[in-house]
């Protein structure tokens, strides 16, 4: 089973409107932690927020935000007020422990985002 | 801070050649990662060190495939001989231990490898 799914290849948004992309994942411990990275045609992946499972407030900084559904396995990540600066791929990652207690990071496949001027 | 440094940014090589990347993690960072990221595909971790032990190496192709990190700071990754189907971003990242809380990964800029 995939560890973290992203659903959404691609996604189009207006400039200046809000925009959600979708993650959930698949874990069975109870200490886990959610991150968002950007990464623009240029290659470099950028960290935008992180989610700690115990974390009972939904994560915000700046225009990100995520949307933290526990129950659900969910953490989906809300850009508000898109800039065309925001077209790039973005990636959902889970850090959990493996059977050796050594932290691992696992990506998901990504959302493509493009901002429409 | 220093970022993450990594080098060459690009190589072209024919297959069946070697080739090895160069990568210098944030000071003071014990955890190093190698992930392969193919072109429209997620990061793929490859093999992660903490300090100058391997954590964790399951999806590195061993046949080809080999990473050192001596003194627990600096690492290289090398491909020998390389495949058509190693062409691909190898993406550095570090992250201070322990790796938790909002301890996040840091990437270098990436090696991108072309195999012809």
């Amino acid at each position: 089973a995939q560890k973290i799914t992203q659903t959404q290849p691609g996604m189009f948004v207006q400039e200046k409107e809000a925009v959600t992309l979708d993650c959930t994942y698949d874990t069975s411990d109870q200490s886990y932690g959610l991150f968002w990275y950007k990464q623009p045609s240029s290659g470099e992946m950028i960290f935008l927020i992180y989610q700690g499972s115990y974390d009972e407030q939904n994560a915000t900084e700046g225009r990100y935000s995520l949307n933290f559904q526990k129950a659900r396995k969910s953490a989906n990540l809300v850009i508000s007020a898109s800039q065309l600066g925001d077209s790039a791929m973005y990636f959902c990652a889970m850090r959990e422990a493996d059977s050796g207690g050594y932290q691992k990071v696992t990506f998901g496949t990504g959302t493509k985002l493009q901002v429409i001027p | 801070e220093a970022g993450v440094a990594q080098s060459p940014r690009y190589k072209i090589i024919e297959k069946r050649q070697s080739v090895a990347f160069w990568c210098n993690p944030i000071s003071g960072h014990a955890t190093l990662y190698w992930y392969q990221q193919i072109l429209g595909q997620g990061p793929k971790l490859l093999i992660q060190f903490q300090n100058n032990g391997v954590v964790d190496d399951s999806q590195l192709p061993k046949d080809r495939f080999s990473a050192e990190r001596l003194k627990g700071v600096d690492s290289t990754l090398k491909i020998q001989p390389a495949k058509l189907e190693d062409s691909a971003v190898y993406l550095c990242a570090s992250s201070p231990q322990p790796a938790s809380g909002a301890n996040v990964l840091t990437f270098g800029a990436g090696s991108r490898l072309t195999v012809l």
